[in-house]
């Protein structure tokens, strides 16, 4: 049962253009959803993150919208970059209880051509 | 400041073979991750830790053991290595200090041939 699912599954896109990647989630209980930027042979590192109270956050040229009603969540990356080209893992978590663990979407691979 | 670290970085297993994938964290985090990631499959939990002595079974734990004996280290064990082992392997750390949502923190990853 894949509880967050993320499209697509690989974008390229031109330099300057915007970036849209999408994640929808199926448990009402998640309450933090970060975004993960992967560079090849790298870890996944943070990137951004939002809580269901608010329904966009940006910082700098990225900038999630959150969509409660819908339980959907986007990333945008405006005026794409090169260097921005990764693999970006949406994910979702229940901030309560003990047992803490990040649910993780497939990943979209965006290449971002010059 | 190491962060995560994780060795080997590369490894080729026999079937059959065992070995541990090591996992340190240096920045008092209480709790740890063990994922594999396979191409177009995303991350997958393997095991996590809350604290050093307690640990519990992921989405995809069979094959798989691990231990907490301190803070600090979070090993991942493979007893009998099958072809379908064949992954990269993150281990993650966090501070659930934090109230709100906690960061995780990645090693930069073990990637493991069983052939």
């Amino acid at each position: 049962q894949q509880q967050v699912k993320q499209s697509p599954q690989s974008l390229i896109v031109q330099k300057g253009g915007i970036s849209i990647i999408n994640c929808a989630y199926e448990n009402t209980a998640f309450d933090y959803f970060p975004w993960y930027q992967q560079f090849p042979g790298k870890g996944p590192a943070l990137l951004i993150a939002i809580r269901p109270d608010v329904s966009e956050k940006k910082e700098g040229r990225f900038t999630i919208s959150f969509n409660k009603s819908a339980k959907q969540f986007s990333l945008h990356i405006m005026d794409s970059q090169p260097g921005d080209s990764a693999t970006y893992f949406c994910a979702a978590s229940i901030s309560g209880g003990s047992n803490y663990k990040l649910t993780f979407g497939k990943g979209t691979l965006l290449t971002v051509n010059p | 400041n190491a962060g995560v670290t994780q060795t080997p970085k590369f490894r080729i297993l026999k079937i059959g073979q065992s070995m541990t994938l090591q996992c340190a964290q240096d920045m008092n985090h209480n709790y740890m991750y063990w994922y594999r990631q396979d191409p177009g499959m995303g991350l997958k939990l393997i095991y996590y830790s809350v604290g050093a002595g307690i640990t519990d079974k992921g989405e995809v734990p069979n094959g798989y053991n691990v231990s907490r004996s301190t803070t600090e280290d979070f090993p991942l064990r493979l007893e009998l290595a099958a072809p379908s082992q064949t992954s990269v392997y993150f281990c993650a750390s966090t501070d659930r200090g934090r109230l709100v949502g906690s960061p995780l923190h990645f090693g930069n990853g073990t990637r493991l041939t069983v052939t």
